[in-house]
């Protein structure tokens, strides 16, 4: 599977956007982008997922390139609450389900 | 969204003992589990995958005879630390894929481990 590389830190200021990148310079036509994020003492949380298009939902937008060599999370209105590691991970499905392997991750810190 | 139970959240043990952690899928039937382990600050690493009716898969390093998995059902994996030692304190975590092939994996809250 191919490897991530995201920035160690990241700050926001509460409301404002938080852009997140990732770079997957490596990724094969049919691996998928995903997005989990973490919050301390808990278990991962879906936030979203993409392979080719651009995807929105209810947490968060993703926007991938058309080279697919990158992509950006973006978390519209930032809270305290999205204060997390956020990890972006390149996989694909095979045997009828797709493994997940963790880099280091973003870690996010949204101040007031 | 679908839901995984992980139980117990926190347990502390004496060195020498064996503890079982619980995996739940409480509304769909989970063909494949994968359980992870954390260590403080550091990012998860997959210990294993767990096939329904299958012997698990271990990743490399992680002793299959100090980990045991047991996947008997498609709502339940278990994980088994056997004789703990103070070096297997750590924050274990499962997730769950669905029958369907689900794109997207869902976590259980986590186990915290210490070993006295």
């Amino acid at each position: 599977d191919a490897k991530t590389t995201q920035p160690p830190s990241m700050d926001c200021a509460e409301g404002r956007a938080a852009n997140l990148p990732c770079n997957h310079s490596t990724i094969s036509g049919n691996e998928y982008v995903y997005w989990y994020r973490q919050i301390h003492s808990q278990g991962p949380q879906y936030i979203i997922h993409g392979l080719k298009n651009n995807e929105t939902n209810e947490m968060a937008s993703l926007i991938i390139t058309e080279d697919r060599k990158s992509s950006t999370l973006i978390l519209p209105h930032a809270t305290l609450r999205d204060t997390a590691v956020y990890y972006c991970i390149v996989s694909r499905v095979s045997g009828g389900y797709n493994k997940l392997i963790f880099g280091a991750g973003t870690r996010l810190a949204v101040h007031p | 969204g679908a839901v995984v139970s992980q139980h117990p959240s926190r347990v502390i043990c004496k060195s020498g003992t064996s503890v079982k952690i619980e995996c739940r899928s409480l509304d769909f039937q989970a063909t494949t589990m994968f359980w992870y382990r954390q260590f403080p600050k550091k990012s998860l690493m997959l210990m294993a995958t767990s096939n329904e009716g299958s012997k698990a898969t271990y990743e490399q390093g992680v002793e299959k005879d100090k980990f045991l998995i047991n996947h008997a059902s498609l709502t339940l994996s278990t994980l088994t630390v056997t004789s703990a030692h103070p070096e297997d304190s750590s924050f274990y975590i499962c997730s769950a894929v669905g029958r369907m092939g689900n794109e997207k994996l869902f976590f259980g809250s986590g186990t915290q481990l210490s070993v006295l």
